[in-house]
């Protein structure tokens, strides 16, 4: 089965300027994750999708941050506007069901923004 | 939070030999999962032990899990190169009716030739 795809790979943009990030999550999976993993730290979620409704964004700085997920398959995730303390690697996962923590997590290579 | 804690921080050994890295947690869990990551990609599941699981293997992986200690460890035996890369321990965490997964900062792994 293809995995989840993530685009782009790599995106630098100036601090205040808004960036968008694509996911497509693998065929079938209802749920979809986006995590922010900074340098040295492991993944951090920050919104997930069952299907196309919300179920957690409680760490979505929503100031900033938004999210959506049209007719429950792809995601784009936007920053806007963006802080020298965005710079991370924005990873999508995707799992099969009704997700939750009972099974596993199918993840992107992530795009890493860079903030200048 | 039920965030899982990883020792240590990073592990540098010789191929052929075993690599053990540990994950300690807060709270009762219902699982605990490992994964591995390769620099610049995404992260990769290991493994997913149950909690009422006290050892699980695949291929050279062996994760063990002590819930009267809230920890687990992931041994890699005859480690090869390739299996350079971070690994975290990720734990279910109960928030408004779902689980969600809270990984640890992880342990580097390196393996030299």
């Amino acid at each position: 089965e293809a995995g989840v795809a993530q685009s782009p790979r790599y995106k630098i943009i100036e601090k205040r300027q808004s960036v968008a990030f694509w996911c497509n999550p693998i065929s079938g999976h209802a749920t979809l994750y986006w995590y922010q993993q900074i340098l040295g730290q492991g993944p951090k979620l920050l919104i997930q999708f069952q299907n196309n409704g919300v179920v957690d964004d409680s760490q979505l700085p929503k100031d900033r941050f938004s999210a959506e997920r049209l007719k429950g398959v792809d995601s784009t995730l936007k920053i806007q506007p963006a802080k020298l303390e965005d710079s991370a690697v924005y990873l999508c996962a995707s799992s099969p069901n009704s997700g939750g923590s009972n099974q596993p997590q199918h993840f992107g290579d992530g795009t890493r923004l860079s903030i200048l | 939070s039920q965030q899982g804690e990883e020792d240590p921080q990073a592990l540098s050994i010789q191929e052929g030999e075993n690599a053990t890295m540990n994950c300690s947690y807060k709270t009762s869990i219902n699982n605990l999962q490992w994964y591995r990551q390769n620099s610049g990609r995404g992260l990769v599941h290991l493994i997913l032990i149950r909690s009422n699981e006290r050892e699980k293997h695949s291929g050279r992986l062996r994760v063990t899990l002590d819930t009267s200690k809230k920890s687990s460890s992931l041994l890699i035996t005859a480690s090869r190169a390739a299996d350079t890369a971070s690994y975290f321990c990720a734990t279910d965490a109960r928030t408004g009716g779902y689980n969600k997964l809270i990984f640890g900062a992880g342990t580097r792994l390196a393996v030299h030739p």
